[in-house]
């Protein structure tokens, strides 16, 4: 069946470094994934996109990988900031399941000065 | 930027009431999600909607709940008779094309009492 699941409930990184948040998906058929990031009472904001025909790409300060054969899929913040503490929600969307999210249960991420 | 709107930001609503809650979605987006977030949980799928129809819901979407498109711009769930349990963040989300990213207003928080 359909299931997202991140390995890591909370990770703490000390400003300017790097992260790494990593999510497992079940589907195989699941061709299309979404990182959207969660600041307290507000919304899921999209961060970056990754179609299955990919292994990587790449925004401002964001790299998305995938690994269809391990179905796994990481995002990497680089220079993390305060800004970017929040809880990280990776999604997928299984295009013969229709249209919806399927979301995995949220990583925080804690930025320490 | 435009952006998904979503009233009220908090519902409070005794047990067994009804309770509408309104969107509006990014003005030429053709698709339209209702998504909830039980507090400390991961988002959850309720239902999406195009060209005037449900085109999937989930297990969640009972009876109790239904969608409307009133006019061109809003968007609504309606819970006919709330229950403790639908307590909840509820999140709308539209999309501009089949597949591609959702972009999520603020949120109602309900509250049933």
């Amino acid at each position: 069946g359909e299931s997202v699941g991140l390995h890591l409930p909370t990770l703490s990184v000390q400003e300017g470094d790097n992260s790494i948040i990593n999510c497992a998906y079940s589907n195989s058929a699941s061709d299309y994934f979404i990182w959207y990031k969660q600041e307290s009472g507000k919304g899921p904001q999209f961060i970056i996109d990754i179609r299955s025909n990919m292994d990587k790409r790449q925004g401002q300060r964001v790299t998305v990988l995938l690994n269809k054969t391990v179905k796994h899929l990481s995002l990497q913040i680089a220079a993390t900031q305060p800004g970017d503490s929040a809880v990280y929600f990776c999604a997928e969307i299984f295009t013969g399941g229709g249209n919806k999210l399927t979301f995995g249960t949220g990583t925080q991420l804690k930025v320490e000065l | 930027e435009p952006e998904v709107t979503q009233t009220p930001s908090h519902q409070v609503t005794q047990m067994g009431q009804e309770v509408i809650l309104r969107c509006v979605p990014i003005s030429n987006h053709l698709y339209f999600y209702w998504y909830r977030q039980i507090l400390g949980q991961k988002v959850e799928f309720l239902v999406s909607f195009y060209n005037n129809e449900i085109s999937e819901k989930s297990e969640i979407f009972d009876d109790q709940f239904s969608v409307e498109r009133p006019d061109g711009s809003n968007f609504t769930l309606k819970i006919r008779s709330t229950k403790l349990e639908d307590s909840a963040m509820y999140f709308c989300a539209s999309g501009g094309q089949m597949n591609t990213e959702a972009f999520f207003g603020q949120g109602t928080r309900l509250t049933v009492v």
